[in-house]
């Protein structure tokens, strides 16, 4: 079974462009969450969405956005693109209970440069 | 608020020693959930062990273990017998049962395994 995947690996945007994100989960998992790796810290949630719908949002400004599709794929977008959004952006999918005992799947990342 | 601190940043030991990560956490909930999660050089973060609140009973996988103490908020990791593919950054994280997947992840503590 293929695990999540997430494209692109790697991407170089300039500051002030705008950048999308893309992720497809486990099959059968209905929860895809976004985190944000800075190098040297630990990953910082961003969003998850379950069944379409947002569940979850960190603290990050209004310029992320991210939705979900019928098949459970996710989209991140971030918009004007900061230097300090330069990072490995996460996804990771769950079956999506409300216990928060979900282990979470991730993938590979994209790694974004911001120049 | 809460909080996850692994306050050792980096670790060199030879292989086939043991090695202890530590792990403090501060929250505010009786209920939540304690993780540790893998991540080598490939970016992905492979998940290890989930623990809940409730149970303190110590786990055994391998040459992996795990010591959780709610007196200390203590959730230490050890590997026995440490070999050179333990080398990875290795993540301690707490969710809280709010309904999300939001994890908080710790800074990490990057092992290095000498042969």
């Amino acid at each position: 079974d293929a695990g999540v995947t997430q494209s692109p690996t790697h991407l170089i945007k300039t500051r002030g462009q705008h950048v999308t994100l893309r992720c497809s989960p486990i099959s059968g998992h209905k929860s895809v969450s976004w985190y944000q790796q800075v190098l040297g810290q630990g990953p910082q949630f961003i969003f998850q969405y379950y069944e379409k719908e947002e569940r979850g949002r960190g603290n990050f400004p209004d310029r992320f956005s991210a939705r979900q599709f019928p098949n459970y794929s996710s989209e991140l977008n971030v918009n004007a693109l900061l230097l300090g959004d330069s990072a490995l952006y996460l996804c990771a999918s769950s079956l999506g209970s409300f216990s928060g005992a979900n282990v979470l799947t991730f993938g590979a990342g994209s790694r974004l440069t911001v120049l | 608020a809460q909080k996850v601190t692994q306050a050792q940043t980096e670790i060199s030991v030879v292989e086939k020693e043991d090695v202890t990560l530590d792990c403090v956490y501060e929250t505010r909930d009786t209920t939540y959930y304690l993780f540790w999660y893998k991540q080598p050089p490939s970016g992905e973060l492979v998940f290890l062990i989930r623990r809940n609140s409730f149970d303190e009973q110590n786990e055994i996988s391998g040459r992996y273990s795990w010591n959780f103490q709610k007196s200390t908020s203590s959730f230490n990791f050890t590997i026995t017998a440490s070999q050179v593919v333990d080398s990875a950054v290795y993540f301690c994280a707490l969710s809280e049962a709010r309904g999300d997947d939001k994890i908080i992840f710790g800074k990490g503590t990057r092992l290095h395994i000498l042969p």
